[in-house]
């Protein structure tokens, strides 16, 4: 299917677990990013990717670690996650890194950390 | 680094009505992107409207459009014509970057 798709949609998991976020795209979008919104902030940008193999920090990366080692994907991990990392993620892809092509997100991955 | 600002956590309109919702920004850039997504209960992000710094003539997408105000670093997003299906959060952003905390909008039959 075409388009870009984030799973697990539902994740719960124990403090000190690694989890995996996977974030898969279609249209060989260079940008891509993640982002985890919380209530009372918005969405805040963790990581992003002008192509394979290029990542960046966004606004609050700690404690979470990305790859880009194909266009198509781009996995965000929590090493060892903890009760603040409770939060609902999204991945996203842009064609080009000009606002001028469209952010297109995907349905989320709500995350929960007992 | 750049912040975005939205000063009105709920806003409430009537069906049929106009609302605004406001949002500032900081930023020392003289060319950027502004955008305005809108979050239904779905949880989806959709592009509403979006505004490049350098264009002066404020943007519009049917019932939606902006008053964009560089010099004050303004940009607010103005609904005509209200619809139960305008009901969601509404989020700021610069550049894709900065999000701004959200306003949520009631839209009363």
């Amino acid at each position: 299917d075409a388009g870009i798709t984030q799973s697990p949609r539902y994740k719960i998991t124990e403090t000190g677990r690694q989890v995996t976020l996977m974030c898969h795209q279609t249209w060989s979008h260079s940008y891509m990013f993640w982002y985890r919104q919380d209530l009372g902030h918005g969405l805040r940008l963790i990581y992003y990717s002008a192509a394979a193999d290029i990542t960046d920090k966004g606004e609050v990366p700690d404690g979470y670690v990305v790859s880009r080692s194909k266009t198509e994907n781009f996995p965000l991990t929590l090493e060892s996650a903890t009760r603040s990392q409770t939060s609902v993620y999204f991945c996203a892809s842009r064609r080009g890194f000009s606002g001028a092509n469209v952010l297109t997100f995907g349905a989320g991955s709500r995350l929960t950390v007992l | 680094a750049q912040t975005v600002t939205q000063s009105q956590p709920e806003m409430s309109v009537q069906e049929a009505e106009t609302v605004t919702l406001s949002c500032t920004y900081d930023t020392s850039e003289s060319d950027y992107y502004l955008f305005w997504y809108k979050q239904p209960p779905s949880r989806q992000m959709i592009l509403v409207i979006r505004q490049e710094a350098y264009k002066q003539q404020n943007a519009t997408e049917n019932r939606f459009s902006v008053n964009f105000q560089k010099a004050a670093k303004s940009f607010s997003l103005k609904i005509s014509d209200s619809q139960l299906g305008d009901a969601a959060m509404y989020f700021c952003a610069y550049d894709d970057m900065r999000f701004g905390a959200g306003t949520r909008l009631t839209v009363k039959p």
